[in-house]
């Protein structure tokens, strides 16, 4: 199965809104409700931002929101800030009950 | 708190296989709440899921490592490991642990151990 597919980079100044996507098919992103997504700073280890869409760990800020519509899922960080620079990655269970992750999106605050 | 973590050789030959071990504390890998996968990334590239073990012992993999990836736990030992055959340089990754909450392949993540195969 292919990895689903993510922006390459997003930029954005601090205080503003960036929104990643996160597209796949009907057989993933469009067939569950199980979109996961991860910040992950250089050299450091995958943070669960999202899970199941929408839903926020505990201890994740509220900056962060996520939806979906059709096979497109997506992440919008708001108030962007500098310590949200990161790499992204967005995830989902796919119909041969597996799971697949995103290409990864490089956020940039300007 | 729940903690994972990876043990096992950092470097691999080719052709060989790679095992690896992740021993869990703060929770039960017998939890019919949970499952217990594997997750890797090559050095400078994205994350690839490679398998979940569930509490019932069924495992489920990538379609593109099925073949060669085999997923086991010992309850006993509260460890869950990884071995994946005939390895090429191309597996040459940082290897995570992390606990699968259905649909979300990890909530919690081991701190990740990079293997090199090179002969």
């Amino acid at each position: 199965q292919s990895a689903l597919t993510q922006p390459a980079s997003v930029s954005g100044s601090p205080g503003q809104s960036i929104t990643i996507s996160c597209t796949g098919t009907t057989s993933d992103v469009g067939g569950y409700n199980y979109v996961s997504w991860y910040q992950q700073h250089p050299g450091k280890v995958p943070k669960l931002m999202i899970y199941d869409v929408s839903n926020r760990p505990s201890g994740v800020s509220n900056r962060f929101s996520a939806s979906k519509s059709g096979n497109t899922a997506s992440l919008t960080i708001s108030g962007l800030q500098a310590e949200d620079e990161a790499d992204y990655y967005c995830s989902s269970f796919t119909s041969s009950s597996s799971i697949v992750f995103g290409t990864g999106t490089k956020v940039t605050v300007l | 708190q729940l903690q994972l973590q990876e043990s096992g050789p950092g470097l691999v030959k080719p052709s060989e296989t790679l095992s690896l071990t992740c021993t869990v504390s703060g929770g039960s890998i017998s939890s019919s709440t949970y499952h217990w996968g594997w997750i890797r990334q090559p050095p400078g590239k994205g994350l690839e899921w490679i398998g979940s073990l569930y509490y019932t012992g069924r495992t489920y993999y990538s379609p593109s490592l099925k073949s060669r990836a085999t997923i086991s736990g010992d309850t006993s030992k509260n460890q869950f490991s990884l071995k994946l055959s005939s390895v090429t340089a191309a597996d040459t990754a940082v290897y995570y642990c992390a606990r699968d909450r259905s649909g979300c392949p990890a909530d919690y993540w081991g701190q990740g151990t990079l293997v090199t195969v090179s002969s």
